[in-house]
């Protein structure tokens, strides 16, 4: 079945450095990459998304990328804060079906 | 204030003892959607659907039942639990889809179920 891929699940940044987040999906036909935050204890928050027919998009200090051909996407952080904080979870969605990927601990260290 | 409801937040139950969690929302959104979240296994779709009376699987559906009578209510059923569905259950709903840039999917507070 549809399957969503993500590394790394845990990643550790000083504060002020960037960080990486990759995914890559299986069905082709996904269209629509959202990124989602979850903070210990919360629900999941949209941070960012990305459409197929846009290659980047940046907000502040986050943007994605999608390479639709090598079926993939990437998170960018920069100037990271400790209140980046969190999990952060990639999905990829086809007709109303959302695969989630496992997820990524980022920590960000004064 | 727009939101997601779900109730209720917390339960523990046994094996076999029906049992259903409400979603609702007050966005007029057609868009909803059951997730489970296990350790190490990220969100997992469970069913979703389009608009009332439409409903589809997700990537979990076995051992769950929706229904949607009505936009702003889109309940889970678990006729017949099992400890294997112990897990953090969020809803979600979003706008239609066709429109561009409005997929946002807003999720629900989460229901922690414990089944014994």
């Amino acid at each position: 079945g549809e399957n969503v891929e993500q590394h790394p699940s845990t990643l550790s940044v000083q504060e002020g450095d960037s960080a990486v987040i990759k995914c890559t999906y299986s069905d082709s036909a996904s269209n629509y990459f959202p990124w989602y935050k979850q903070e210990l204890g919360k629900r999941p928050q949209l941070i960012i998304d990305i459409r197929s027919n846009v290659g980047e998009k940046k907000d502040q200090r986050i943007a994605v990328t999608l390479n639709k051909t090598a079926k993939h996407f990437s998170l960018h952080i920069t100037e990271t804060q400790p209140e980046d904080s969190a999990v952060y979870f990639c999905a990829a969605s086809s007709m109303g079906k959302l695969i989630f990927g496992q997820g990524t601990e980022l920590s960000v260290k004064p | 204030e727009a939101q997601v409801t779900q109730n209720p937040r917390y339960l523990i139950t046994v094996t076999g003892k029906k049992l259903t969690v409400t979603c609702s929302q007050n966005m007029n959104h057609e868009y909803m959607s059951w997730y489970r979240q296990d350790p190490g296994l990220g969100l997992r779709q469970i069913y979703y659907s389009m608009n009332v009376e439409v409903t589809d699987k997700g990537d979990v559906p076995e051992g769950y039942k929706v229904s949607r009578k009505e936009k702003r209510n889109f309940p889970l059923i678990l006729e017949s639990p099992s400890p294997n569905q112990t897990s953090l259950y969020f809803c979600a709903s979003s706008p239609l889809r066709a429109r561009v840039n409005e997929e946002t999917q807003y999720f629900g507070p989460g229901t922690r179920l414990l089944v014994l």
